[in-house]
């Protein structure tokens, strides 16, 4: 059974507050992570996949980290906003058993829940 | 291009009940995966579907099936209805062509509540 943690369980920051969370994955048979941001009441939108080690993604004023190695990738957020609020999800994707053609699943933590206050 | 949709957003069942929860993917994808969302939990692997036919399965007790049709939509049906199995039902569509690479694009779920 796979083990995915993230950490903090839920945060709360002021606007314009700089935050990182935390997730920790598997290190062995590593094939990559993937970032989800999930706001109340719509689809979980992915943010980032990431695959090598030391590999650091942005998008906007969010970026992410990988340490493949050690089996962990923090997420940053610089200078919070409102509009930032909404529960941070990292998936560990396995592929799956079957005939494969690519496909795979993915095992969730339970997510770092971001309220960000005016 | 169309995202994920899933039907219906909420749902009442009694124990013992049935209920088939339905998902159109995102055109283009031949892939759906369905998760649960339990309270507290993160989202759980139930199965996956490829081109029709189940290609993975979570740790989830057989009365939990599931359907993909031609275009490519897909149903989870689950039997016999348990009030564990109160929670949030997502699906998922993707691309398998890049593996691990590709993104999952996910519905907006459907609330399942089993009194």
């Amino acid at each position: 059974i796979l083990n995915v943690e993230q950490s903090p369980q839920s945060l709360h920051v002021q606007e314009g507050d700089s935050t990182n969370f935390t997730c920790s994955f598997p290190s062995s048979n590593f094939y990559a992570l993937h970032w989800y941001r999930w706001e109340t009441a719509k689809s979980p939108e992915a943010l980032f996949v990431m695959t090598l080690n030391g590999d650091e993604k942005k998008k906007g004023r969010i970026s992410a980290t990988l340490n493949t190695k050690e089996g962990y990738s923090y997420l940053y957020i610089k200078g919070s906003q409102p509009e930032d609020s909404a529960t941070y999800l990292c998936a560990f994707p396995a592929p799956n058993a079957y005939s494969g053609a690519g496909s795979y699943q993915l095992t969730f933590g339970k997510g770092t829940k971001l309220s960000v206050i005016p | 291009e169309t995202g994920v949709t899933q039907s219906p957003t909420h749902l009442i069942k009694t124990r013992g009940q049935q209920v088939t929860l339905r998902c159109s993917s995102q055109s283009g994808h031949n892939t759906v995966s369905w998760y649960q969302q339990a309270l507290g939990q993160g989202p759980q692997f139930i199965f996956q579907y490829y081109r029709e036919e189940e290609n993975g399965r979570g740790n989830f007790p057989p009365r939990f099936s599931g359907l993909q049709f031609p275009n490519y939509s897909s149903e989870l049906n689950v039997n016999a209805l348990e009030l564990d199995d109160s929670a949030l039902y997502l699906c998922a569509s993707s691309d398998p062509t890049s593996g691990v690479l590709n993104e999952q694009f996910f519905g907006p779920g459907t609330r399942l509540t089993v009194l």
